[in-house]
């Protein structure tokens, strides 16, 4: 029961400069969220935004809402080495349940 | 802050045996959930729990059973460990919110290897 999809699947950038992850899904949505997971570790949650909202910030972090195209994005400006994680997508499915994407690994270069 | 605990971050049993993982949660959570992470597969939703002995099958409950006697804490139980059930196992509890889900808090995740 996949939803939320994220592109890329890896990402590879140098320290300092801005990393863009997308999410698309499939059918309509009252929020979406965004987590990252340090390797090897539990999921933290970054941000929700809900459907009747466009852009989020919080801190580093962007996330845009579109909701007639069915995608999401999540921007983290000037990168750093600790943002060097997995990020997911997750929309909610229904009775309190949320669905996972699998995951943009971001890899933060020296 | 936010709690979500797990009794081991690393576990390894043996093939038939049963195995138990625990969660608890300090936030007065309702909702409780169970994940299994495999590689190339994502999360994946095992069992969750809206409230204290109940429970609710999730995308992949075979093989696997839950507990939850009290709120704060809900126990994932493998009846007879399989190789295939080697994994990463996430816990997570959100409140209740109605119609749309809530954030989700994480524990730190237990890495079972079944031999």
């Amino acid at each position: 029961s996949q939803q939320g999809e994220e592109d890329p699947q890896a990402l590879s950038i140098q320290e300092g400069e801005n990393a863009t992850m997308n999410c698309s899904y499939k059918t309509s949505i009252n929020n979406l969220q965004w987590y990252r997971q340090n390797s090897g570790r539990g999921l933290v949650h970054l941000i929700l935004i809900r459907s009747n909202e466009r852009e989020k910030h919080s801190g580093r972090l962007r996330v845009t809402l579109d909701t007639s195209k069915k995608s999401s994005s999540l921007l983290i400006t000037a990168s750093r080495a600790a943002d060097t994680a997995s990020y997911f997508c997750a929309t909610d499915a229904g009775d309190d349940k949320i669905i996972f994407g699998k995951g943009t690994r971001l890899h933060i270069l020296p | 802050d936010v709690k979500v605990t797990q009794s081991s971050r690393y576990l390894v049993k043996r093939t038939g045996e049963k195995v138990f993982l625990e969660c608890v949660q300090d936030m007065d959570h309702e909702n409780m959930f169970w994940y299994r992470q495999d590689p190339g597969l994502g999360l994946r939703l095992i069992y969750f729990s809206y409230d204290v002995k109940m429970k609710e099958k999730g995308d992949i409950p075979e093989g696997y059973s839950v507990s939850r006697e009290k709120k704060e804490r809900f126990s994932l139980i493998l009846e007879s460990a399989s190789t295939n059930q080697t994994s990463m196992y996430l816990c997570a509890s959100s409140s209740i919110s109605g119609r749309a889900a809530d954030t989700q808090y994480f524990g730190p995740g237990t890495r079972l290897t079944v031999l």
